[in-house]
């Protein structure tokens, strides 16, 4: 199957500070990628669907200030944490679709962020 | 909104015993389900879909039928083993957006 690295895998930062977390489809073009959230034992939240070349499209009480999207071409979404804040610890998980309407998402091994 | 509900966890059984995991959705239109599994430390791997009302998703012995009468997409395998302890998730996506609308997961232990 279709293979969706993120990087890092876990990083630990200050209050305050910015961090950025990449998501890379490594053998197809994601015209789409998306990214979700998920706190202990709870399910995924999609925060946003980002879109190649376009503004990202946030879901409802998801801060666009604060978690910024960029989709830079079709290999590659950043999600950059701004002012990280403890209660922004959390796991984030990146998907990519190979095609569109009901094709499978492929999913990347999520980044784990603790904000000190 | 599109929204998806799992039976609560956690989810302890013994090796060979038969696995049933409830998952009923509701949706405006006809969407795709999906169960997707988490194995410790890893991202969400696709078990198994289906893509119209009766389908019968099925992978590894795990199975699942669309039924659009009770709007549910139960998963259900015959024999559980000690590997098959992940945290599961069902899913649904309304084709024209593409996006996923998980469940909350469902723990599952399996013990030797």
């Amino acid at each position: 199957g279709a293979v969706v690295s993120q990087h890092p895998s876990w990083v630990i930062c200050k209050s305050g500070t910015s961090v950025k977390i990449e998501c890379r489809s490594l053998d197809f073009q994601a015209t789409t990628m998306f990214w979700y959230r998920q706190f202990p034992k709870q399910s995924l939240m999609l925060m946003a669907t980002s879109n190649e070349g376009s503004k990202a499209t946030y879901e409802q009480g998801v801060e666009k200030d604060k978690f910024l999207i960029n989709h830079a071409s079709l290999t590659l979404s950043t999600l950059t944490v701004t002012s990280a804040h403890p209660e922004d610890s959390s796991f984030y998980i990146c998907s990519a679709r190979l095609g569109r309407r009901n094709t499978e998402a492929f999913f990347g091994q999520g980044t784990r962020l603790t904000v000190v | 909104g599109d929204s998806v509900t799992q039976m609560e966890g956690p989810v302890t059984l013994s090796e060979e015993a038969f696995l049933t995991i409830n998952c009923t959705y509701t949706a405006t239109g006809y969407p795709s389900l999906f169960w997707y599994v988490q194995y410790p430390g890893e991202g969400l791997q696709l078990l198994l879909k289906a893509t119209k009302a009766d389908d019968k998703g099925s992978n590894k012995g795990f199975e699942a039928t669309y039924r659009k009468e009770t709007t549910s997409f139960h998963l259900e395998k015959g024999s559980v083993q000690v590997s098959d302890s992940a945290v599961y998730f069902c899913a649904l996506s309304d084709g024209g957006a593409q996006k996923l609308v998980f469940g909350q997961g469902t723990r599952l232990t399996i013990n030797p």
